[in-house]
């Protein structure tokens, strides 16, 4: 079983919508991270968390430590947000264990 | 501030050679990450380098190498290439220990 488990696996969405990507995690963590990456593009970290929720213009993350859980919420879906989003743990020796990704297509 | 930079961005190379890439950190930032990205098994860690120390490393085999320079800049070594290590590899750096990574544009490695 992967340390890190993401779902949905794909996600396709109409502009405008809300959009939830969930995350589960099965280790002690030092802190969780959303990434993102266009295809062909490199990656880019929209969030670093240990608690609670931060917000980046119409992105939202949270994380429950008690629950190994975490979501990133993306608000007004715009077709500039299809991408492939990863959450990532990091641990106190400094490794980084990876989601599988999900894949999201927002539709104009 | 020049964000990671990773040369070369194309390599390819045929089984049984070795190869060297290179990351170039933001400037100040101490912290070395690599990793490999493949369509099958996704991102996955190889070694992390803070002040020219391995700080952890991937379950990789011994083939997979690395080191930190003292200008903070990094190299990762892959001998003996095998057909299997034809991916994406990407640097990423941070400052020091828990702080947000910083990406380079990763080296597209095909191992004919």
């Amino acid at each position: 079983k992967n340390e890190v488990e993401q779902s949905p696996q794909n996600l396709t969405a109409q502009e405008g919508e809300f959009i939830t990507i969930n995350c589960s995690y099965s280790v002690g963590i030092s802190a969780l991270h959303w990434l993102q990456q266009h295809p062909g593009g490199g990656i880019v970290s929209l969030f670093m968390l240990s608690s609670g929720k931060k917000k980046h213009g119409r992105l939202i993350a949270t994380i429950n430590i008690q629950e190994k859980h975490s979501s990133l919420h993306i608000t007004a879906s715009h077709p500039r947000d299809s991408a492939v989003y990863i959450c990532a743990v990091g641990t106190n020796d400094y490794k980084l264990s990876f989601g599988a990704g999900t894949t999201v297509t927002v539709r104009a | 501030k020049a964000g990671v930079t990773q040369t070369p961005r194309y390599l390819i190379k045929t089984r049984g050679q070795q190869v060297t890439l290179s990351c170039s950190p933001i400037s100040g930032h101490r912290s070395v990450s690599w990793y490999q990205q493949t369509p099958g098994q996704g991102l996955q860690f190889l070694f992390e380098y803070f002040s020219e120390t391995q700080r952890n490393k991937g379950n990789f085999p011994g083939r997979f190498s690395g080191r930190q320079f003292s200008n903070s800049r990094s190299e990762m070594n892959v001998s003996t290439l095998e057909l299997g290590d034809s991916a994406l590899y990407l640097c990423a750096s941070r400052a020091r220990g828990n702080e947000k990574l910083f990406f380079g544009s990763g080296t597209q490695l095909s191992v004919l």
